[in-house]
């Protein structure tokens, strides 16, 4: 069974602690993507890898960074955690010319 | 730039009946067309997508969409509901020519009720 895997589940953090979330996928994907979702703002493109250490900005880019130093794994990284940045993220995997993402189950993040 | 909007937040629907959840979008580029499905606590997965060919789409729990290129529409059908079918739904529409980056709507909360 394929699987993208999200290191927490859901996390609390104080405002201003550096904050790493892990996503690994199975299915050796090109594409990893970080996604944000809030109610009724669906989910907003943080950031993108199509290849190991390549990365472009999404939509959401600011207060973030990423990292993918291998295939397999594609880390969110927020410097300096503001309560702004409480929401859902969602990673996801998909190969290189297609549009059918792979989800994990997401990562809860609350920043107090 | 692309977008999509689906126009209810929410649909409450009593179980056995039929239901639409409607999207419309808007795309400079060539279109691909998806639905993904969230369960409560989880992550989402692929209900169906529209790539070229047929413009009915069928996809996984009786769920099917019609693509309508005149309307710019991607309507999700389904001729009776389940329980087991409540979750929130997100069209989602290619935004660029690679295909592999998408834009997804706002979501439609589908309540089916006994």
């Amino acid at each position: 069974d394929v699987k993208v895997t999200q290191s927490s589940r859901y996390l609390v953090k104080r405002t201003g602690e550096k904050v790493f979330l892990e996503c690994v996928q199975d299915m050796d994907h090109e594409n990893m993507f970080w996604y944000r979702q809030d109610p009724g703002l669906g989910l907003r493109l943080i950031y993108f890898s199509y290849d190991v250490k390549m990365k472009e900005k999404g939509d959401i880019p600011e207060g973030y960074s990423v990292s993918r130093e291998k295939k397999e794994r594609f880390s969110l990284i927020l410097e300096s955690a503001s309560t702004n940045q409480t929401s859902m993220y969602l990673c996801a995997s998909s190969p290189r010319y297609t549009g059918e993402l792979f989800f994990g189950e997401g990562s809860r993040l609350t920043v107090l | 730039a692309q977008s999509v909007t689906q126009l209810d937040s929410q649909v409450p629907v009593f179980e056995e009946a039929p239901v639409e959840l409607r999207c419309n979008y808007s795309s400079s580029v060539s279109v691909y067309l998806f639905w993904y499905v969230q369960y409560p606590n989880q992550g989402l997965q692929l209900l169906l997508k529209y790539l070229s060919g047929s413009t009915l789409v069928k996809g996984i729990n009786g769920f099917e969409a019609e693509f309508n290129k005149s309307q710019t529409s991607f309507h999700l059908r389904k001729p009776s509901v389940h329980i087991s079918d409540t979750a929130e739904y997100f069209c989602a529409v290619t935004r660029n020519n690679a295909g592999n980056m998408l834009t997804f709507g706002g979501g439609t909360r589908l309540m089916v009720k006994p």
